[in-house]
């Protein structure tokens, strides 16, 4: 069963606009939500985070909003860069737990 | 620098012969995962320990073990590939188990099955 879903599999916008990447989940029981970055050939690192008691967390360019109602949360990126292009994967826990389950991931480019 | 090191980052098996996927970390993280992510799928958690403490995922298959002989290192064995179990393999440390704490993941072991 996929509890995180990624329902875009790629994304292109041009330099200097907002990249909108988004993700919904169905398990209720999340309540703390992570945003990773993979680059070709490396491994995922950590973005931005968010716990279910905010609806939003910004870090400096990014931004991760939080509607709990809709099981539904999105990165923002403003302005993106050439070198925000990447895969994103979206995951989900429990805050009492170690699982993590991430959605299959939106493959961003920034064109120039 | 700390990091998480994954050997080999190609390994080639044939179907049906005993593989072993290594993972080591400089960060003394306490947690170390295993996921095995499919092309263009979600990376799928396969097991972690916490510490000593081995937690199986219900749905991995047998197939799949693991060791963690001490706090750095961390092995994936298959005993019996299938070309189903072709797939990158991420191993992953985080700090602690209680809370969602980042994890750190390393480059990844691509597994080809012949």
């Amino acid at each position: 069963d996929q509890q995180v879903k990624q329902n875009s599999p790629s994304l292109s916008v041009q330099e200097g606009r907002i990249s909108i990447l988004n993700c919904d989940y169905t398990n209720s029981m999340f309540d703390y939500f992570l945003w990773y970055k993979k680059y070709p050939a490396e491994g995922p690192t950590f973005l931005i985070s968010i716990s279910s008691i905010k609806d939003k967390n910004e870090d400096g360019r990014f931004t991760v909003f939080l509607n709990k109602s809709a099981k539904h949360l999105s990165l923002h990126i403003v302005p993106s860069q050439p070198g925000d292009s990447a895969v994103y994967f979206c995951a989900a826990s429990r805050y009492n737990n170690n699982d993590m389950r991430f959605g299959a991931g939106t493959r961003l480019t920034v064109k120039p | 620098d700390a990091m998480v090191i994954q050997n080999p980052r190609y390994q080639v098996t044939q179907f049906g012969k005993p593989v072993t996927l290594s993972c080591s970390q400089t960060l003394n993280h306490n947690v170390m995962y295993w996921y095995q992510q499919k092309s263009s799928q979600a990376p799928k958690l396969l097991f972690h320990y916490y510490d000593k403490d081995f937690n199986n995922e219900a749905d991995t298959p047998d197939n799949f073990q693991s060791r963690r002989p001490n706090t750095s290192f961390c092995f994936l064995d298959i005993r019996s590939p299938g070309l189903g179990d072709a797939a990158m393999y991420l191993c992953a440390t985080s700090r602690v188990a209680e809370v969602p704490n980042e994890q750190f993941f390393g480059p990844g072991t691509r597994l080809t099955v012949l």
